[in-house]
């Protein structure tokens, strides 16, 4: 059975790097068609889509996250990452990360990240 | 600014049907687009229901009861998702969602109310 668990500091300060790590287990990252991904939900706001990574390395950005944000994959640990830069107030969320097929989606159990001093 | 719009609250009774709707942008076609919708109740993660591209392409999520159904209104440029025999346990937040050049494209989500 697929699962997705997000790992990382649940406390980040303004101005630094917050990073994720998403631990894919019961399916293979490398998988043909299955592209990898972080969402984000404020605190009582809707869904907003931070980027996707292809297991070959191809990634997409949400533009108004672009220049501050880098996903990678390691495919020998079966795990994708998040790096997102110069992290405000306004980063605060429920990181979500997670498997898009054309099929459907699997969801991780997603992270809650703050950003305070 | 979500790209798709969702109604922000709709309400129904139990045992009624629900019908929650997701339109697109004028300049985007959702004849082009397979509509994901999901469920979201507090402090849980989304769920993903089902997607619909047409009655010949279409899915269902994992345990989703076959009373979760979705179809498209071309002329509207709307995906609808269709909840039949309401429970007090569809009482959630729902979103839908398209994946055009490998991005999550959501709507705002519309918080359903079971009276």
């Amino acid at each position: 059975q697929l699962q997705l668990q997000e790992s990382g500091p649940g406390l980040v300060k303004p101005s630094e790097t917050l990073s994720l790590t998403c631990t894919v287990s019961g399916d293979s990252i490398s998988t043909y068609s299955y592209y990898w991904g972080w969402i984000r939900q404020p605190p009582g706001q809707g869904l907003e889509w931070v980027a996707t990574i292809y297991y070959t390395g191809s990634t997409y950005y949400n533009p108004s996250l672009r220049s501050r944000a880098t996903i990678s994959v390691d495919t020998s640990k079966n795990q994708f990452s998040l790096d997102l830069y110069s992290v405000t107030a306004a980063d605060t969320a429920v990181y979500y990360c997670a498997r898009h097929s054309v099929a459907g989606d699997y969801w991780g159990q997603g992270t809650v990240v703050t950003v305070s001093s | 600014q979500p790209v798709l719009t969702q109604p922000p609250s709709s309400s129904a009774s139990p045992g009624e049907s629900a019908r929650l709707t997701c339109t697109l942008p004028s300049d985007i076609n959702v004849d082009y687009y397979s509509i994901y919708w999901y469920q979201q109740k507090p402090g849980s993660p989304p769920r993903y229901l089902l997607y619909y591209h047409s009655d010949s392409d279409k899915g269902q999520g994992s345990g989703v009861p076959s009373r979760f159904s979705a179809s498209k209104d071309a002329s509207a440029n709307t995906g609808i998702l269709l909840i039949s025999g309401l429970q007090s346990e569809d009482e959630a937040d729902y979103y839908c969602m398209i994946w055009p050049s490998n991005a999550w494209v959501f709507g705002g989500g519309t918080k359903l109310t079971v009276l």
